[in-house]
């Protein structure tokens, strides 16, 4: 059974670009959480979704960055007009319906915005 | 409000011995607490859990111990071993949600 999958694991992006992130929950998992991460610190709660769902956006920036769950797909994290502090590695989890608090997570994607 | 604060930023220690590292954390509405290892360049790998009802929780080698009087959480490791070398992130979650993390205790182990 295939893990939570990430991609790309490494992402670099000129200031201004646009960056998308990409999350395939494990299988049979319908809940997906983004975390950011900055070196040296512990993650940081972004947002939770479920299929086509945002339940809790309080940890997203006001703008720039959205996410969605689509029915089909991966969870995609967006993020327009990359600045040099959104540099971080960005971590998905996703957990099943049975038991929603155990997150497993990716191995993270690593963005570097030049 | 919520927070989850780690006492020490590193721990040494030599391979065989036991680990002790522990975890603040402030919300008393907090019922549910999880420890992850993170290794260099990888996720966050689960541990170990334990919910607010229970005081203690032993898995393979790991023991999780929950002192809601004084919101402390600590993990121990049993005959620490080289491959225990990590970073070990206890996290708060209420419910179904969010995560929140410390800052992490880096764990070395040496020969």
């Amino acid at each position: 059974n295939a893990g939570v999958m990430q991609n790309p694991r490494h992402l670099v992006r000129r200031r201004g670009q646009e960056a998308r992130l990409r999350c395939s929950p494990m299988k049979g998992h319908s809940h997906v959480y983004w975390y950011r991460q900055l070196p040296e610190e512990g993650l940081k709660f972004m947002v939770y979704l479920q299929k086509e769902n945002i339940i809790d956006e309080s940890g997203m920036p006001k703008e720039r960055f959205s996410a969605e769950f689509p029915k089909e797909g991966p969870s995609i994290l967006r993020i327009q007009q990359v600045v040099r502090g959104d540099s971080a590695a960005y971590f998905c989890a996703s957990s099943p319906w049975t038991d929603q608090d155990i997150q497993y997570f990716g191995a993270g994607t690593r963005l570097s915005v030049l | 409000g919520e927070s989850v604060g780690l006492h020490l930023p590193t721990l040494s220690v030599q391979e065989g011995d036991n680990s002790i590292i522990n975890c603040a954390y402030s919300n008393s509405a907090s019922d549910y607490f999880i420890w992850y290892k993170q290794e260099s360049g990888k996720g966050p790998q689960f541990i170990i859990d334990i919910r607010s009802n229970m005081d203690k929780r032993q898995g393979q080698r790991v023991t999780v111990l929950l002192n809601k009087t004084v919101k402390h959480l600590s993990l121990q490791i049993a005959a620490t071993q080289p491959g225990d070398s990590a970073v070990y992130f206890c996290a708060d979650s209420k419910g179904f949600q969010k995560l929140v993390f410390g800052t992490g205790t880096r764990l070395l182990v040496s020969p």
